[in-house]
């Protein structure tokens, strides 16, 4: 059983322009959400990350929006450039309260291209 | 330079021979995993670490061991492979800072194994 899914599979985006990308989860035990950055060959990147008592975490041009009552959260990139082209893949663990480290769950993974 | 390391990177073998991939960080983090990515599953955790002697199963465990003796290492055995366990690996540790949540997480390079 999925327990977290990410859409959309492929984003095309033009230079400059918003990147988004959406995951949905149904375990309300999950209580940390991160992000991560996969280029092709390389191991993925821990990116950005938010805990579910907040709406919203900006780091640079990356900013997690983050919905609790609708269990969803995604992921903008503002002002998109050739570098960001990746695999971004979302994922929720399950923290067994938030002081400990419990199975982490990945979305499928969406494939960026930012077309310059 | 903080580094998790994992050997081999590439290895091909036939089923049923016991075999090992090695992983090993220089961060003292206390959280260790494993993970498979399979093109269109994304990444599923295997197995994970909270610290030495304390593991616990992931979304996909059948046909892997795992051991944490030391904090640096966390080896992942594959007692008597088969096909369906050909896939690119790869290792992670984190640590968790000081506001008890946020993490500092890194993966190593990857291992990819093909099962004849």
């Amino acid at each position: 059983q999925q327990q977290v899914k990410q859409s959309p599979q492929s984003l095309i985006v033009q230079k400059g322009g918003i990147s988004i990308i959406n995951c949905a989860y149904e375990n309300t035990a999950f209580d940390y959400f991160p992000w991560y950055q996969q280029f092709p060959g390389k191991g993925p990147a821990l990116l950005i990350a938010i805990r579910p008592d907040v709406s919203e975490k900006k780091e640079g041009r990356f900013t997690i929006s983050f919905n609790k009552s609708a269990k969803q959260f995604s992921l903008h990139i503002m002002d998109s450039q050739p570098g960001d082209s990746a695999t971004y893949f979302c994922a929720a663990r399950d923290g067994a309260g938030g002081t400990s480290y419990g199975k982490l769950t990945f979305g499928q993974g969406t494939i960026l291209t930012v077309h310059p | 330079e903080a580094q998790v390391t994992q050997n081999p990177r590439y290895l091909i073998t036939v089923t049923g021979k016991k075999l090992t991939v090695t992983c090993s960080q220089n961060m003292n983090h206390e959280y260790m995993s494993w993970y498979r990515q399979d093109p269109g599953l994304g990444l599923r955790q295997i197995y994970y670490s909270m610290n030495v002697e304390v593991t616990d199963k992931g979304d996909v465990p059948e046909g892997y061991k795992v051991s944490r003796k030391e904090k640096r290492n966390f080896p992942l055995i594959l007692e008597s492979p088969s096909p369906n366990q050909t896939s690119l690996y790869f290792c992670a540790s984190s640590s968790k800072g000081l506001a008890g949540w946020e993490e500092t997480q890194y993966f190593g390079p990857g291992t990819r194994l093909l099962v004849l």
